[in-house]
């Protein structure tokens, strides 16, 4: 089992609709948990943190599910803009250096 | 302020030919990654240096060896390249402390026929 899952996509919704997309993790220990965005050839940048109260940014919410070890993003009015692969990271306590355990990352395209 | 760069961007190897990536950042970051990225496997670290003078291996090691020459260099070396070492390779950074973010490079793109 990979430690963390999520559906790959992709998923093909058009401009202004509501997505969400699902992440699990396997490591009951893990701390920190992340949100990467990974546009066509490019390098994963961070999105958002996931806090445990939950988190929202603009038309961007996370949530985190301690208790299931689930972890969820909810883009809201999409954009053109926002068709990229989204990449759920989780990351176990260890101290001052952060190992980062990514999903393989869900795809989201967004039509006119 | 560049951030994360890395050297090459495209390699094309043959199988038992060698090469270093390089990566440097201009942050003062403390540690260092590498990780490797496969269609449908995520990223998966290759190895890291928590800090200067420091390196471990991570979930792929093998085939590969680091070197972290300063606080902002860090080269990832494929003594005899294998067709498995097709990938994408990134490079990433991380001040000291949990939750901060990692900043990637823009990555290279390295065939090994």
């Amino acid at each position: 089992r990979k430690e963390v899952e999520q559906d790959p996509g992709p998923f093909n919704v058009p401009e202004g609709a509501t997505v969400a997309f699902n992440c699990t993790y396997s490591n009951s220990a893990s701390q920190s948990f992340f949100w990467y965005r990974q546009d066509c050839r490019k390098e994963p940048k961070l999105l958002m943190s996931v806090y445990s109260s939950g988190n929202e940014d603009g038309r961007f919410t996370a949530q985190l599910n301690r208790a299931s070890q689930y972890i969820s993003l909810l883009i809201r009015d999409s954009k053109l803009s926002d068709s990229a692969t989204y990449l759920c990271v989780v990351s176990p306590f260890s101290g001052g250096y952060n190992k980062l355990i990514f999903g393989a990352g869900t795809r989201l395209a967004v039509h006119p | 302020n560049a951030g994360v760069t890395q050297t090459p961007k495209f390699q094309v190897l043959k199988t038992g030919q060698s090469m270093t990536l390089q990566c440097a950042q201009d942050m003062n970051h403390n540690s260092m990654y590498w990780y490797r990225q496969d269609p449908g496997m995520g990223l998966r670290l290759i190895y890291y240096s928590a800090s200067e003078g420091t390196t471990d291996k991570g979930e792929v090691p093998n085939g590969y060896n680091v070197s972290r020459l300063n606080k902002r260099e860090f080269s990832l070396r494929l003594e005899s390249a294998a067709p498995s070492q097709t990938s994408v390779y990134f490079c990433a950074s991380k001040a000291f402390g949990m939750g901060d973010t990692q900043y990637f490079g823009p990555g290279t793109r390295l065939t090994v026929l």
